[in-house]
């Protein structure tokens, strides 16, 4: 059974860098996609991002200038940094792996339990 | 940006009663459709993907259809266990999108 777990700062200052950290069991990073997705108080799923085991990287429009997402294979772990965060990226933050088959995408199978990151000072 | 639109927002609806929520992508995408259900506090769960094929170990009355633009998310006989809000994603291109969420909320 996969399972994932979100770790990193519970709080970031305004300005600064978001980073955080999965981390995968009873699966390897160096097969299928990985994803980023948050969640904002009370509001929607936003994905954020994707990161193939190749290395290959996809992100949202709206947060492509500010993420990075890379992978640690030696790990098996991959991680989502986010810069000059702002109040409005306090959320939730899910990991996910995307069942990705055949240059084919079948969505998210596998979740973290989620991690809370405020952006306050 | 494919853009993902979900109805309803909210609804109520008794035990028993089926429930239908609906999603249109902006462009086609074929049947690369997924479906995920939230409880509170949880992380979401995928209960369909490939627009009508059910997750393994999600209940039957849960199903799927649709393909290119417009898509059904359908319960049949709504448990109290299904409360929840649900959210319907469209991973055929990128940047993958989310509808906006349906909760579903017992009479």
């Amino acid at each position: 059974q996969v399972q994932l777990q979100e770790s990193g700062p519970g709080l970031v200052k305004p300005s600064e860098t978001l980073s955080l950290t999965c981390t995968v069991s009873g699966g390897s990073v160096s097969s299928y996609s990985w994803s980023w997705i948050r969640q904002s108080p009370g509001k929607g799923l936003e994905w954020i991002g994707n990161i193939l085991y190749t290395g290959s990287t996809k992100y949202s429009s709206s947060l492509k200038s500010r993420v990075t997402i890379s992978i640690d294979t030696s790990k098996n772990q991959f991680s989502l940094k986010l810069t000059s965060v702002t109040a409005a990226d306090t959320a939730v933050y899910y990991c996910a792996r995307d069942h990705f088959k055949g240059g084919y995408s079948y969505g998210l199978d596998y979740w973290g339990q989620g991690t809370l990151v405020t952006v306050s000072s | 940006d494919i853009q993902v639109t979900q109805s309803p927002s909210s609804l109520s609806a008794s035990v028993g009663d089926r429930v239908t929520i609906t999603c249109r992508a902006s462009q086609g995408i074929r049947n690369d459709l997924s479906w995920y259900q939230q409880k509170p506090g949880k992380a979401p769960e995928r209960l369909i993907y490939s627009a009508s094929s059910l997750q393994s170990g999600v209940p039957s009355r849960f199903s799927g259809s649709g393909s290119g633009t417009d898509f059904t998310l359908t319960i049949n006989g709504l448990q109290p266990e299904d409360l929840a809000t649900y959210y319907c994603q469209q991973h055929n291109s990128y940047p993958q999108t989310f509808g906006q969420g349906t909760k579903v909320e017992m009479k």
